[in-house]
């Protein structure tokens, strides 16, 4: 059974630092990796979707990496800012049709002023 | 273009009681889903259907029942409410063969 972890838990940074998030897991057979963000009280909105044959994808200040061999993937955001504050979670996806997502529990983080 | 519509937003029901939640979208999207979400669990797929018609068991479907009434509708009923069914329930939909889901808002449900 598909299990994804996500580390650390929880993050609070000062504004304007780099940081990354993690997302693991544990059969490599998948058929892409995605990123979510989750602000307060609201539905997750799509960040990054990774296939399984890419390394990486990119949006804006966002980047996303895929291991597969390892079971990994990091997203990092740049310069960080308050409205980064959400909870971000990785779910994985085992095939192309009617696809069923495995989500990890989320790294909930808060950026300071 | 609304995307995702969950109804209601909030509801309390007791042990025993039964009622449906409702989803629908108009993206004209073939697969819709319906996940729980629990504190340190993460979000877990209950029930998932790949196109009107048609609807599979996901994780965890023990004490639901869904029922696809069309492209755009997709419903999840309780029919004897438990308080382990306390939690956050989320509507999702997808081109069959595309990978992004689009949820919902959520239902905040409390069984007491």
């Amino acid at each position: 059974k598909q299990e994804v972890t996500q580390i650390p838990a929880a993050l609070s940074v000062p504004e304007g630092e780099n940081l990354v998030l993690n997302c693991s897991f544990t059969d490599s057979a998948i058929y892409n990796l995605q990123w979510f963000r989750q602000d307060p009280g609201k539905g997750l909105t799509s960040l990054l979707l990774i296939q399984s044959s890419q390394r990486e994808q990119t949006s804006g200040r966002l980047n996303a990496s895929l291991d597969k061999s390892s079971g990994r993937s990091t997203l990092y955001i740049a310069a960080s800012q308050p409205g980064d504050s959400a909870t971000y979670l990785c779910a994985v996806s085992i095939t192309g049709t009617a696809s069923k997502l495995t989500f990890g529990t989320g790294t909930r983080l808060q950026v300071t002023l | 273009n609304a995307g995702v519509t969950q109804t209601p937003k909030f509801q309390v029901l007791k042990t025993g009681q039964s009622m449906t939640l409702q989803c629908a979208q108009d993206m004209n999207h073939n697969s819709m889903y319906w996940y729980r979400q629990d504190p340190g669990m993460g979000l877990r797929l209950i029930y998932y259907s790949a196109s009107e018609g048609t609807t599979d068991k996901g994780e965890v479907p023990n004490g639901y029942n869904v029922s696809r009434l069309n492209k755009r509708e997709f419903s999840l009923r309780l029919e004897s409410a438990a308080p382990s069914q306390t939690s956050v329930y989320f509507c999702a939909s997808a081109f069959t063969g595309a990978d992004t889901q689009y949820f919902g808002p959520g239902t905040r449900l409390t069984v007491l």
